[in-house]
């Protein structure tokens, strides 16, 4: 089953513009990941922010997580037609003791108009 | 350093038959997890190994098995193919168990006629 949610499901931007993408959980987590995919191949780690953390940065990358929400949200900053890709919220929940379990999303897929 | 591999890249099987996809983890990894992405959906968590160990396992039937080696690597089984496993399949890797970040290889595509 999907823990994570995101929204919009698509999104279209022009080069240059900022691109925001939402995602909302359903249990208690340890962290909450983004990942990046491209074409449907492998899944490129972008940010991790701990349950105890609200904002990251990394590079044009700003991560915010609201625990009381449930949510978290993902900004691209100054978006390249590279950004294009689909990308994913994984989080991830304790499964017995130290075990941990990423658990994704659907994705949002992100185009980037040159 | 070599990420993680994956092979082979692409598979086709037909019903019934099984399967064996294998993932060499980044060097000095422990733990591999694999996960199914079915297309338009995200990955859904399989199985997770650590020190040679099942630690964790997914909602998937019992003709879905794996195994890590003593040098860390993995093999996903599949037994008695369905046309509803075609996917792609990812293998991921972690220094530790626990709450680190996965490393995810390229993925074997599967399909099944």
């Amino acid at each position: 089953s999907q823990q994570g949610e995101e929204d919009p499901q698509a999104l279209s931007i022009q080069e240059g513009e900022n691109a925001t993408m939402n995602c909302s959980y359903k249990t208690s987590i340890n962290n909450l990941q983004w990942y990046r995919q491209n074409s449907g191949r492998g899944l490129v780690h972008l940010i991790l922010i701990r349950s105890n953390e609200r904002e990251k940065h990394s590079g044009r990358l700003r991560v915010t997580l609201d625990t009381s929400k449930k949510s978290s949200s993902l900004l691209i900053t100054a978006s390249r037609a590279a950004d294009t890709a689909s990308y994913f919220c994984a989080t991830s929940q304790t499964i017995t003791g130290a075990n941990s379990k990423l658990t994704f999303g659907k994705g949002i897929t992100l185009s980037v108009r040159p | 350093d070599a990420g993680v591999t994956q092979s082979p890249t692409h598979l086709i099987k037909t019903r019934g038959q099984q399967v064996t996809l294998r993932c060499s983890p980044i060097s000095g990894h422990k733990s591999v997890s694999w996960y199914q992405q079915v297309l338009g959906q995200g990955p859904q968590f399989i199985f997770q190994y650590y020190e040679k160990e099942e630690r964790g396992r997914g909602n998937f039937p019992d003709r879905f098995s794996a195994r890590q080696f003593p040098n860390y690597s993995s093999e996903l089984n599949v037994n008695a193919l369905l046309l509803g496993d075609s996917a792609l399949y990812l293998c991921a890797s972690s220094f530790e168990i626990g709450k680190n970040i996965q490393y995810f290889g390229a993925g074997t595509r599967l399909s099944v006629l």
